[in-house]
């Protein structure tokens, strides 16, 4: 199975501030990588799929990079809405796997 | 508007059986392949289970192979996890998760889950 780990797991950071979250698989998974946004209590939403493709209504203020074995999701200014928690997921090969989440937290 | 409501979550005794729904809407159900993900409690995501369009097609996460049983039915807009075994790790919240075809050319892929529903919490507890 393809192991995802994220980092950091707690992001405290200031809403205006630019933050990345970093995510690394232990094997090649090319571009078959996603990053997802999760509120207390709800399902997650998808924000990025093939690494770098923003979804539809996904504003433009987060963005993704990275293939191969590392991926970051970067937002450029953090906003109240944004503090959530974040998984990365690759879907390279069965099983799927997700990152074990960052928790970005309001300093 | 795109819509996946599951039901069947419940309390259920180890080694007892649940039957969970998924009902879409807003869509065509039977273009779209599925999956299904759980998240024990203050836990992160786990993928459980692929079908694809037609259900000829399936996947399982090792946790619940031989256990968890996934179908669907396209002329319901439905799809179903049937859980026999259950043990008190299986406790979580169960999301349905849609899973597009993306094509590109000749090529198509899928993987990235697009819309979920709201979940459903099994309890697996004596």
């Amino acid at each position: 199975d393809i192991q995802m780990t994220q980092s950091p797991s707690i992001l405290s950071a200031f809403v205006g501030d630019r933050v990345t979250i970093t995510c690394r698989a232990s094997q090649s998974i090319s571009t078959w990588f996603a990053w997802y946004q999760q509120k207390a209590g709800k399902a997650p939403k998808l924000l990025i799929s093939q690494a770098s493709n923003l979804e539809s209504g996904v504003p433009s203020r987060f963005s993704g990079s990275g293939s191969g074995t590392e991926f970051t999701l970067t937002i450029s200014s953090l906003q109240p809405d944004d503090f959530a928690t974040y998984y990365c997921q690759q879907y390279q090969s069965y099983p799927y796997t997700f990152g074990q989440g960052t928790k970005l937290e309001i300093k | 508007e795109v819509q996946l409501v599951e039901s069947g979550g419940d309390l259920v005794q180890p080694g007892g059986s649940l039957r969970l729904s998924c009902t879409g809407s807003g869509f065509t159900f039977s273009n779209y392949e599925m999956n299904w993900v759980r998240q024990a409690p203050g836990k992160g995501l786990e993928w459980l289970s692929y079908i694809n369009h037609s259900g000829r097609t399936i996947f399982y996460a090792d946790s619940v192979k031989g256990r968890f049983t996934i179908s669907r039915d396209n002329a319901k807009s439905s799809l179903y996890l049937q859980m026999d075994s259950l043990r008190a790790e299986d406790t979580a919240v169960y999301y349905c998760a849609r899973d597009p075809i993306h094509c590109t050319g000749d090529s198509c892929y899928s993987g990235s889950f697009d819309n979920w529903g709201q979940g459903t919490l099994v309890t697996v507890s004596s």
